[in-house]
């Protein structure tokens, strides 16, 4: 089936804007969790949901970051007042159960200029 | 705390050698999950095995194999007869309950595989 899908997969942005980076996970995967990957490194925690709660966002730098999953599927992760610190590759992952696996998808790549 | 320390940065080894990258972790908890994941120079990470505390049984998968450790915490992974496919970032990653977190995975910096013809 369908793996982890990601858009856009590449943004640029200015420094101020806002940015939605939009995550699809697999179909019937309870759990969806957001990273972030710098460069040379592992990817960084920043959520995670079950269904459609939001329980754990202690990885969320501050207050500019919040993400959400309204109807228990799609994610929607939210930059606002973009800097260019943010930079990065913002990855998605979801498994069938909060023990399970957990499937990555292709990253969005985030350029703050 | 909960680490993951993969001390080796960068490894070069030549086609058909075996090669097997370190995995050390940290945690308080008895009940956490070990993950490896590839992440090829195309980008995407790519997942290869969980094992869970309870099982040090090692496992193989063809070319592939695991030996989990709980005496020396460590979860190392050795490729047999590598070859140029398998060239990638190695990440291994550590999710337990510990300090109420019970969804994320840690990650360790990632070892550079170069396997050359």
């Amino acid at each position: 089936g369908a793996g982890v899908s990601q858009s856009p997969r590449y943004k640029v942005t200015k420094r101020g804007q806002d940015v939605a980076l939009r995550c699809d996970p697999i179909s019937g995967h309870v759990s969806l969790y957001w990273y972030r990957q710098a460069l040379g490194q592992g990817p960084e925690f920043l959520t995670y949901f079950n269904y459609e709660a939001q329980q754990d966002k202690s990885g969320l730098p501050n207050d500019r970051f919040s993400a959400e999953r309204p109807e228990g599927s799609i994610s929607t992760l939210t930059i606002q007042r973009t800097e260019q610190r943010d930079s990065a590759m913002y990855r998605c992952a979801s498994s069938l159960a909060i023990t399970g696996e957990q499937y990555f998808g292709p990253g969005t790549r985030l350029t703050v200029t | 705390a909960q680490k993951v320390t993969q001390a080796q940065t960068e490894i070069s080894v030549v086609e058909k050698e075996d090669v097997t990258l370190d995995c050390v972790y940290e945690t308080r908890d008895t009940t956490y999950y070990l993950f490896w994941y590839k992440q090829p120079p195309s980008g995407e990470l790519v997942f290869l095995i969980r094992r869970n505390s309870f099982d040090e049984q090692n496992e193989i998968s063809g070319r592939y194999s695991w030996n989990f450790q709980k005496s020396t915490s460590s979860f190392n992974f050795t490729i047999t007869a590598s070859q140029v496919v398998d060239s990638a970032v190695y990440f291994c990653a550590l999710r337990s309950n510990y300090g109420g977190s019970q969804g994320n995975l840690i990650f360790g910096k990632g070892t550079k595989l170069s396997v050359k013809p």
